[in-house]
């Protein structure tokens, strides 16, 4: 258990539609990432946020957005959703140390959000 | 164009052989590099750092190295285990905080 948590595990829904997937850090982790991993593609960066501001942006589409609230935990929406916008969805935690601190930044990523649009 | 690359094609070895897996990539200048573990519809597990001044790195039994010069890390896993199936992910920061994933290889590990 990697103590980052996502709800919720599965999420059907079709297209047009709008949702919101939910993730919650390890204690005492102040940044969060957001990832999209589906079946023909690997692990995609979505966005990044820091102690609730946004601090990297990856290629996520202008229907999706995400924010970071301050107890930390963070919500993806996903709006006008197409076919293509199945796939896995996680969120991972790190301490993200500013430059120089010198202490590794590994990532705790949750067990994943599985939406499926018809 | 920045590419990072692993070995598209799955990995089959032995139980008790040595595993090596590589991650190269170009037009990038990471600080440093990291290896995760994906089992299947789980979320990746971190495994090891490396970073740019640290030629090697050693956790049990898995071992990364990290050229700079060639822009290539390898990952070995020493006496491999048929539990050691997975799929490894290679990650680098990218510059202004992004994290890019390669497309991991999979490893299976025949007993």
């Amino acid at each position: 258990d990697s103590g980052v948590t996502q709800t919720p595990k599965h999420l059907i829904t079709a297209t047009g539609q709008r949702v919101t997937l939910r993730c919650s850090p390890r204690s005492g982790d102040l940044s969060v990432y957001w990832y999209q991993q589906s079946l023909d593609q690997g692990l995609q960066f979505l966005i990044q946020y820091y102690n609730g501001e946004e601090r990297a942006k990856g290629n996520i589409l202008e229907r999706f957005s995400a924010q970071q609230f301050p107890d930390l935990h963070s919500e993806l929406n996903l709006s006008s959703l197409e076919l293509g916008d199945s796939a896995l969805y996680f969120c991972a935690s790190s301490v993200n140390p500013l430059p120089g601190q010198g202490r590794d930044n590994e990532q705790f990523f949750g067990p994943g959000t599985r939406l499926t649009v018809l | 164009s920045q590419k990072i690359e692993q070995n598209s094609e799955a990995l089959n070895i032995q139980e008790g052989k040595t595993a090596t897996l590589t991650c190269n990539y170009t037009n990038y200048s990471p600080a440093y590099l990291q290896w995760y573990r994906q089992d299947p519809g789980r979320g990746p597990v971190f495994l090891l750092l490396i970073r740019e001044n640290e030629k090697e790195k050693r956790k049990e039994r898995l071992k990364v190295t990290f050229d700079t010069t060639l822009k290539q890390s390898l990952f070995h896993i020493t006496a491999s285990q048929p539990a050691d199936s997975a799929t490894y992910l290679c990650a680098l920061e990218a510059g202004g905080f992004k994290t890019i994933f390669g497309a991991g290889t999979r490893l299976f590990v025949k007993a």
